[in-house]
């Protein structure tokens, strides 16, 4: 059984487009995020929800909108695409909001613009 | 401000050697310290943690790491790699005292590979 799922998993398209990517984690947490992977590996946290309830929002571009419509659901929108959102996007999820709680990560969405 | 430093981006080991993977950290208070691996072409998987009690954790796949304190470290190792070890490392830190800033500090990654 996947833990942390993600769709698509592989996704191209043209600059200016809107894509969306999917995330559901079977675990029963109540917190999850999205991450960003560039090509260097660097990894950049974007946002996390709690409980549908946003708690990180880091310095993205607008463009990015997150929605949780329940709490093993995180969803990432993106508008107008441009050629540097091109990475690999990670939805992960953990438990709770102490610190000390591991975080579980799903396989990625790879993001090509063209 | 908290930040982690994994000094090496690749580390080279024979197979059947002993391998090391440095991580040092900076937080106010107490650290919560972790390590990720990410396999090629997948998402990281949770290896270890320390949040509290004894120096040396155990962890997945035979890995092991140490808390050391007063050098604010927290490196990762394993008595005998393995070919299968090859992968990307993450360190990864949160302060136990941070409050509302529930971000975790992530390293830049060390590339390990282990050569046959």
């Amino acid at each position: 059984d996947t833990a942390v799922s993600q769709t698509p998993k592989y996704l191209v398209t043209q600059m200016g487009n809107d894509k969306s990517i999917k995330c559901e984690q079977n675990l029963g947490h109540d917190t999850m995020y999205w991450y960003k992977q560039d090509s260097k590996k660097f990894l950049k946290i974007m946002f996390s929800y709690n409980n549908k309830e946003l708690i990180i929002n880091e310095t993205v571009p607008n463009r990015f909108s997150p929605k949780s419509p329940d709490k093993a659901h995180l969803n990432l929108h993106i508008n107008s695409l441009e050629l540097g959102d091109s990475a690999v996007y990670f939805c992960a999820s953990s438990q709770g909001l102490a610190s000390y709680n591991e975080q579980f990560f799903g396989p990625g969405t790879r993001l090509t613009v063209l | 401000a908290q930040s982690v430093a994994q000094p090496e981006d690749q580390v080279n080991v024979a197979e059947g050697n002993p391998l090391t993977v440095k991580c040092t950290y900076s937080v106010s208070g107490n650290p919560y310290l972790f390590w990720y691996v990410q396999y090629p072409n997948r998402g990281l998987q949770f290896l270890l943690k320390y949040i509290t009690g004894d120096n040396l954790v155990k962890g997945s796949y035979g890995f092991e790491a140490e808390f050391n304190k007063s050098q604010t470290s927290f490196h990762l190792k394993k008595p005998s790699a393995l070919v299968s070890d090859s992968a990307l490392y993450f360190c990864a830190v949160r302060a136990s005292n941070a409050g509302n800033n529930r971000k975790l500090i992530w390293g830049l990654g060390t590339s390990l590979a282990v050569n046959p």
